[in-house]
């Protein structure tokens, strides 16, 4: 089973609105990081969170990481054809063993 | 500054054969990860290497071995090639070990016939 489940897989949406992807985990993450893919090409970074509780954003993405350190989620207000690609959280997921491991990723597809 | 850079960009190798990829990392970054991505797995760890150290390895058979130079630039290397070994290989870096923000490389992409 994955250990960092996306939800959705894939969203379409149309331009203006507002849309949220979430990453959960069944283990405490020590750090959380949000990546947008264009298909076929290399991972952009956008976020990291760290901290129980952390909220961060940039431009119109915004990302949170729970109390609990299990789950993030990405909201994308007033979307724009340029928010399209394939987005992907990315954890650390156990102190001592460094064990870097990406979600299945959420497509996102915006309509002008 | 300059990004990661990968090369080459596209490869396209017959089964049994071996293949060599290389990455240059942002100037600076010493540590330099890899990974795998196919539609079915989607993106996995293959191993990291800090310092010409190999410092973590994900769950990849011994076909697959990198190396690190001094000057950060990183190989990585698949040996006796079989179909399922077509992917993008995708490699990163990052100023520090272990993890942090890594940025990536366009990735390579191989295919095996």
């Amino acid at each position: 089973s994955q250990e960092l489940e996306q939800s959705p897989q894939s969203l379409i949406v149309q331009e203006g609105k507002n849309l949220t992807i979430n990453c959960t985990s069944s283990k405490t993450l020590y750090g959380l990081y949000w990546y947008k893919q264009k298909y076929g090409e290399g991972l952009i970074f956008l976020m990291m969170l760290q901290k129980g509780g952390e909220e961060k954003s940039h431009e119109k993405i915004t990302a949170k990481l729970d109390e609990k350190k299990q789950q993030s989620s990405l909201h994308i207000t007033a979307s724009q054809p340029s928010h399209a690609g394939i987005y992907l959280c990315g954890a650390d997921m156990a102190s001592g063993t460094y064990k870097y491991i990406f979600g299945t990723g959420t497509r996102l597809k915006v309509l002008a | 500054k300059a990004g990661v850079t990968q090369t080459p960009r596209y490869l396209i190798k017959t089964r049994g054969q071996q293949v060599t990829l290389s990455c240059s990392p942002i100037s600076g970054h010493r540590s330099v990860s890899w990974y795998q991505q196919t539609p079915g797995q989607g993106l996995q760890f293959l191993f990291e290497y800090f310092s010409e150290t190999q410092r973590n390895k994900g769950n990849f058979p011994g076909r697959f071995s990198g190396r690190q130079f001094s000057n950060s630039r990183s190989e990585m290397n698949v040996s006796t090639l079989e179909l399922g070994d077509s992917a993008l290989y995708l490699c990163a870096s990052s100023a520090r070990q272990g993890a942090g923000e890594q940025y990536f490389g366009p990735g390579t992409r191989l295919t095996v016939t």
